[in-house]
């Protein structure tokens, strides 16, 4: 069966950092890129960032570039999201999701994880 | 960049067919065939419909269609279903290197 499972969210202060981790079991994690996508309480769903199957070639949206980081490590068929200098509109439920495209972008998602939430308040 | 124009809420009977539309700009849904569609049921995670403008994934019902006219693309829902009442988003790659979403359509099925 093709899984996704995010875990690491949690409530944190503004200004703290938080690392998220999306596990990846059912297929050839290495021949897929992969998007973390995020769902504010109430609101629509908003792309965060893409890493490309090897990993060498990373984007990000406006709203996070420059604090968040992802990363991949192959050999765990594991995806992170590293966030940095969090506030309040950070606050949400953050998937990682899986591109259609074998070695290749299609810029859409055709397998998601249940997210995990992250809060960010004081 | 701003997020794609959807209406907020479409309706429809059982049986009837419905479109609901998401705007955008050359840069983005009128300029790329990187256009897909999601259904969002609360509380589950979000289920790929339509990529590539029209592409249906394998398993996804032939009710589903997508087409698009100039820098609107529009997902068309036939036979509609009680199950289908949902939210629904639309995405697009940007020329900036991104992915935006529609603010989401809620689909009511009367």
């Amino acid at each position: 069966e093709v899984q996704l499972v995010e875990s690491g969210g949690r409530e944190i202060q503004p200004g703290g950092s938080l690392r998220l981790s999306c596990a990846a079991s059912g297929f050839t994690f290495d021949e897929f890129a992969m998007h973390w996508v995020r769902q504010s309480p109430g609101k629509g769903l908003e792309w965060v960032s893409l890493i490309s199957w090897v990993g060498g070639y990373t984007y990000y949206s406006d709203s996070v570039k420059g604090r968040f980081t992802v990363s991949r490590d192959n050999s765990k068929n594991s995806l992170y999201l590293q966030m940095n200098s969090l506030t309040p509109e950070d606050s949400a439920l953050y998937y990682c999701a899986k591109d259609v495209g074998l070695k290749y972008y299609y810029y859409a998602m055709d397998v998601w994880g249940q997210g995990t939430t992250v809060t960010v308040s004081s | 960049q701003s997020a794609l124009t959807q209406p907020a809420s479409v309706s429809g009977s059982p049986g009837q067919s419905i479109t609901m539309s998401c705007t955008g700009t050359s840069s983005d849904v009128g300029g790329y065939n990187y256009v897909s569609w999601y259904q969002h049921h609360p509380g589950k995670a979000p289920k790929l419909l339509i990529y590539d403008v029209s592409n249906r994934p394998s398993g996804v019902s032939d009710r589903f269609s997508g087409s698009r006219s100039g820098n609107t693309a529009s997902l068309t829902i036939s036979g509609l279903q009680v199950e289908d009442e949902a939210d629904y988003f639309c995405s697009s790659y940007t020329s900036s290197i991104t992915v935006i979403f529609g603010g989401g359509t809620r689909l009511t099925v009367l």
